[in-house]
């Protein structure tokens, strides 16, 4: 049981690259997440998926773009990287059924720098 | 998204020593669940405890235990018997009942000194 995954742990793009992160799970959750972690402002939400086929916006979700086909991944795209994308993404998911406790479960994250 | 303050940029503690946490919330919700999530220098998030707001009954895990004012919206967390490996960054989270989404503060960063 490997939790969550992503992929790759380390990046480094020039400003207007993209690229794609990869986020496994491999405990049927429903519901996944992607943040970002930024020095002095905690975590932020970018975007979130309540189940397969499905994705929303989270608290900044601009530049970003997501896709969730299968139940086990999430995907998060970066069309032309800033600079001021450099951060620490991760992703995390959480179980919606009876009983759960609401806890997310994260990745271990990805260090994103944009030159 | 909901408020969350954590007024204690950096704490330092003497192994074997307490340290107490404070986070506070800005919210109307009534239903809502509370978290402390720790970052080690390993990065990865690891959940310490957890509070459901509709309990009065403070959480306890080990030597972790929250003091939850409702009526105050604060949430502090107790580190009991520090310990080396309880060096981390400390991130309050507040959740909507049934919302699925988590507000962060910008975290406390915990050192303990030998």
């Amino acid at each position: 049981n490997a939790g969550v995954t992503q992929t790759p742990k380390f990046r480094v793009l020039k400003t207007g690259q993209s690229m794609t992160l990869l986020c496994a799970q491999d405990m049927n959750h429903e519901y996944m997440y992607w943040y970002r972690q930024d020095p002095g402002m905690g975590l932020r939400l970018i975007h979130y998926s309540v189940g397969e086929g499905t994705t929303a916006k989270g608290e900044v979700p601009d530049g970003y773009n997501v896709s969730r086909l299968k139940k086990q991944n999430f995907l998060l795209g970066l069309e032309s990287a800033a600079p001021s994308q450099t951060s620490v993404y991760f992703c995390a998911s959480t179980d919606r059924s009876a009983g759960a406790t609401y806890e997310q479960y994260f990745g271990p994250g990805t260090r994103l720098t944009v030159t | 998204a909901q408020t969350v303050t954590q007024s204690q940029p950096e704490m330092s503690v003497q192994e074997a020593e307490t340290v107490t946490l404070s986070c506070t919330y800005d919210t109307s919700e009534n239903n809502y669940y509370l978290f402390w999530y720790k970052q080690p220098p390993s990065r990865q998030m690891i959940l310490v405890i957890r509070q459901e707001a509709y309990k009065q009954q403070n959480a306890t895990e080990n030597r972790f235990s929250v003091n939850f004012q409702k009526a105050a919206k604060s949430f502090s967390l107790k580190i009991s018997d520090s310990q080396l490996g309880d060096t981390a960054m400390y991130f309050c989270a507040f959740m909507k009942s049934y919302d699925y989404k988590l507000s962060f503060g910008a975290g406390t960063t915990v050192t303990v000194r030998a």
